[in-house]
């Protein structure tokens, strides 16, 4: 069974631009979620989608947005990129909305010059 | 809220040596526990986890056992190797509707040297 895929795995962007980030789950399986990491505030966790609802969002602010697809794919989107936008962004895919756990992609290093 | 705290790194180990990282977590009610590892480059992967009291979890000679009394979830190997070098993060999902979404420690990277 093939693993989570992320799309692109490296962007580089500047500041005051918009980024669309891909994110395909594990068949099967119905929820996806999404991480910033960074050295500084290591993993935070940005929003969890189930059947295309938003389940929980975290501390992150509005420029940062997401969605699912009917084929549980999901996309995540950062507005007005600032520099401190700079991160690794991790996807992860579950079979349910519960405390299953979660299987991670590899991650898109965004960088924001 | 829901944190993990976990003991700081670097740890650096000869081969063969037994292995400990610290994680100790608040939470109300009853989380599900996770040690994830990430190798260089590379995304997390799921190590182990527990989901109650007691529960031990165990996969490629790593093990942690949930203790609910002492709040911790402790990561065990008795003998390192090389290929264990990587940074290892705690977490947890809680309970009451808090279903995907992962609190994680700050990490511990493990150096094993041969």
């Amino acid at each position: 069974k093939a693993g989570v895929t992320q799309t692109p795995r490296y962007l580089i962007k500047t500041r005051g631009q918009q980024v669309t980030l891909s994110c395909s789950p594990i068949s099967g399986h119905r929820s996806v979620s999404w991480y910033q990491q960074t050295p500084g505030q290591g993993l935070q966790f940005l929003f969890e989608y189930f059947s295309e609802t938003q389940r929980n969002k975290g501390n992150f602010p509005g420029r940062f947005s997401g969605r699912q697809f009917s084929n549980s794919r999901s996309e995540m989107n950062v507005s007005t990129l600032e520099l401190g936008d700079s991160a690794l962004y991790l996807c992860a895919s579950s079979r349910t909305t519960g405390r299953d756990e979660q299987y991670f992609g590899p991650g898109t290093r965004l960088t924001v010059t | 809220g829901n944190s993990v705290t976990q003991m700081e790194g670097p740890v650096t180990l000869s081969e063969e040596a037994f292995l400990t990282i610290n994680c100790t977590y608040t939470a109300t009610g009853y989380p599900s526990l996770f040690w994830y590892v990430q190798y260089p480059g590379e995304g997390l992967q799921l190590l182990l986890k527990a989901t109650k009291a007691d529960d031990k979890g165990s996969n490629k000679g790593f093990e942690a056992t949930y203790r609910k009394e002492t709040t911790s979830f402790h990561l065990e190997k008795g003998s390192v190797q090389v290929s264990d070098s990587a940074v290892y993060f705690c977490a947890l999902v809680g309970p009451y509707n808090q279903g995907g979404k992962l609190i994680f420690g700050q990490g511990t990277e493990l150096s094993v040297k041969p």
